[in-house]
């Protein structure tokens, strides 16, 4: 089956910096990947829609200047979290589609763990 | 956002026994997807179930779905360790792209 890869698996680092994570597919174009955050035994929330060549549609209460998303290829998509914050501590999981037919399942990278200290 | 409730929060079974867990949701869908998760990793896809179907098999796999309860159901027959993870269910509604993913179901299968 299709394969996402995100990088890195986990990642450590001091208040106020910035951490990128990327998420792509291996072996498909991906039109469209999608981000999620999860907390501890806790669902997947959305956080925004990354569409390749276009701006990312952010899902309401994310702020797009924190969170930035960029999906300048059809295999890559990154997400920037800008001046990190404890806070901002979390389990972040990207996706994505290998079809444009959206009644398909999605491909999941295997998350990133963001410890801000 | 979240549209899908799932029960059991948590199930613990002896290995060999059937875990069953439910998921409700609230809209209409397009398809209901079941997902596992192993703690601290990526969802995996387990079984898509469409509108038009009530019922579908994969492997000890067994998923129902009630469009007019709004709700399904997944069905693990002869449990084994390795089947312990988190179980999601998801909903991709009308006209929209996007999953919406149930709170979880922590399953553990005792040796």
């Amino acid at each position: 089956g299709a394969v996402v890869s995100q990088h890195p698996s986990w990642v450590i680092c001091k208040s106020g910096t910035s951490v990128k994570i990327e998420c792509r597919s291996l072996d498909f174009q991906a039109t469209t990947m999608f981000w999620y955050r999860q907390f501890p035994k806790q669902s997947l929330m959305l956080m925004a829609t990354s569409n390749e060549g276009s701006k990312a549609t952010y899902e309401q209460g994310v702020e797009k200047d924190k969170f930035l998303i960029n999906h300048a290829s059809l295999t890559l998509s990154t997400l920037t979290v800008t001046s990190a914050h404890p806070e901002d501590s979390s389990f972040y999981i990207c996706s994505a589609r290998d079809l444009p037919d959206y009644n398909e399942k999605l491909f999941f990278g295997s998350g990133t763990q963001l410890s801000v200290l | 956002s979240q549209q899908g409730e799932e029960d059991p929060q948590a199930l613990s079974i002896q290995e060999g026994e059937n875990a069953t867990m439910n998921c409700s949701y609230k809209t209409s869908i397009n398809n209901l997807q079941w997902y596992r998760q192993n703690s601290g990793r990526g969802l995996v896809h387990l079984i898509l179930i469409r509108s038009n179907e009530r019922e579908k098999h994969s492997g000890r796999l067994r998923v129902t779905l009630d469009t007019s309860k709004k709700s399904s159901s997944l069905l693990i027959t002869a449990s084994r360790a390795a089947d312990t993870a988190s179980y999601f269910c998801a909903t991709d509604s009308s006209n929209d792209y996007k999953l919406s993913f149930g709170a979880g179901t922590t399953v553990t299968v005792r040796a």
